[in-house]
């Protein structure tokens, strides 16, 4: 059974701070790993898609790797502002009809 | 391009009344699958559907829900006799195709939140 974890839960940085988020995962067979932003009572927003040939993926001030063989992925967010605010979800494909979660990580960017 | 609509965005019911909530794919995508957001929680698969068939309903609990996505409309996720267990909020995702390549990406809806009283 896959299973997904993210750290830190909750993640407090002044405006300007380079940060990372973390996602670990129990099965290395994965089809691809995405990162979505979930903002309060909104859906979700997917930010970048990585296919498990690949190791990482950028857009913009957002930059995601892939480590199959630690079973680890980062987000890293540049210069953050408070309209990156919001809870950022990490969900595995591993079959293809369904995504495997993590609980999130609620960043909050002060200005 | 109109994106994955779910409605209503907000339900509440009694507990033992039904929850029925749909959701309409975008436009050109054949494959819908539902999830599940209990409070401070990631989101959970519940069951993935094409047209007229259920596909993988793993997710599903065993009593009480089904889901059904018809050759026309969109598609329902339907709970029986709602407990105050069921409050979530319900996602919907569609895609054109098999989701897991960069081609058949799964965009999701503005969820249902269900509050059962």
């Amino acid at each position: 059974k896959q299973e997904v974890t993210q750290i830190p839960a909750a993640l407090s940085v002044p405006e300007g701070e380079n940060l990372v988020l973390n996602c670990s995962f129990t099965d290395s067979a994965i089809y691809n790993l995405q990162w979505f932003r979930q903002d309060p009572g909104k859906g979700l927003t997917s930010l970048l898609l990585i296919q498990s040939s690949q190791r990482e993926q950028t857009s913009g001030r957002l930059n995601a790797s892939l480590d199959k063989s630690s079973g680890r992925s980062t987000l890293y967010i540049a210069a953050s502002q408070p309209g990156d605010s919001a809870t950022y979800l990490c969900a595995l494909h591993r079959n293809f009809n369904k995504f495997y979660f993590g609980s999130g990580t609620k960043l909050n960017v002060k200005p | 391009n109109a994106g994955v609509m779910q409605n209503p965005r907000h339900l509440v019911r009694r507990r033992g009344q039904e929850a029925r909530l749909r959701c309409s794919p975008m436009k050109g995508h054949s494959h819908v699958y539902w999830y599940r957001q209990l409070p401070e929680e990631g989101l959970k698969f519940m069951v993935y559907l094409q047209k007229e068939n259920i596909i993988d309903e793993s997710g599903m609990p065993k009593e009480r829900f089904s889901a059904e996505f018809p050759k026309e409309g969109p598609s329902i996720l339907r709970i029986q006799q709602v407990v105050r267990g069921d409050s979530a909020a319900y996602f919907c995702a569609s895609s054109v195709g098999l989701a897991g390549s960069s081609y058949n990406e799964q965009f999701f809806g503005p969820g249902t939140r269900l509050t059962v009283l």
